[in-house]
């Protein structure tokens, strides 16, 4: 089976503009999850989705958005950039809500 | 609230010496699970095990084994006779039943030849 991927691996844009990530889960997988990973605050959850329905928001600003498809894909919408959001972005799907989570290559996001 | 605490930072071994993470955590949940991952430099999060809060019962796979004891809330995870490509962080995560899933703060593991 193909694993996790995400578009684009590598992203730069200017503060003020928004951006938008995507996931595709690995195939069957019908829950995705989002973090964000920082070198000061590690591996941080933003939100997780499982059968098109938001079932936890970690705390984060409003700025951050996400869905999921029909299909299981995600993504995720960051708007108005600001130069803390420079990080890697991880999706990560798993069969079900509580179980083990498979995670994608990330996106590097680089907000200049 | 679900808390896990990785209280080391960075770990060097030589080759062949068999090194231990520590990870505790915290939850006033019965049902809860438990997961190892593995960062290497290449960056992406490989899963390595899942425990739920009702099966004690240490596991071991080839040079990995894993020490769960509900009664100290440890979930400690060995690698005997280490190698180079162990090199890795090493994170430690917990689960709340129905809960988002937190990381440890990640223990980076350096195995020199």
């Amino acid at each position: 089976k193909a694993g996790v991927t995400q578009t684009p691996r590598y992203l730069i844009k200017t503060r003020g503009q928004q951006v938008t990530l995507s996931c595709s889960p690995i195939s069957g997988h019908r829950s995705v999850s989002w973090y964000q990973q920082t070198p000061g605050q590690g591996l941080q959850f933003l939100f997780e989705y499982f059968s098109e329905t938001q079932r936890n928001k970690g705390n984060f600003p409003g700025r951050f958005s996400g869905r999921q498809f029909s299909n299981s894909r995600s993504e995720m919408n960051v708007s108005t950039l600001e130069l803390g959001d420079s990080a890697l972005y991880l999706c990560a799907s798993s069969l079900e809500v509580n179980y083990e989570q498979y995670f994608g290559p990330g996106t590097r996001l680089t907000v200049t | 609230a679900q808390k896990v605490t990785q209280a080391q930072t960075e770990i060097s071994v030589v080759e062949k010496e068999d090194v231990t993470l520590d990870c505790v955590y915290e939850t006033r949940d019965t049902t809860y699970y438990l997961f190892w991952y593995k960062q290497p430099p290449s960056g992406e999060l490989v899963f390595l095990i899942r425990r739920n809060s009702f099966d004690e019962q240490n596991e071991i796979s080839g040079r990995y084994s894993w020490n769960f004891q509900k009664s100290t809330s440890s979930f400690n995870f060995t690698i005997t006779a280490s190698q180079v490509v162990d090199s890795a962080v090493y994170f430690c995560a917990l689960r709340e039943y129905g809960n988002k899933l937190v990381f440890g703060a990640g223990t980076i593991l350096r195995v020199k030849s």
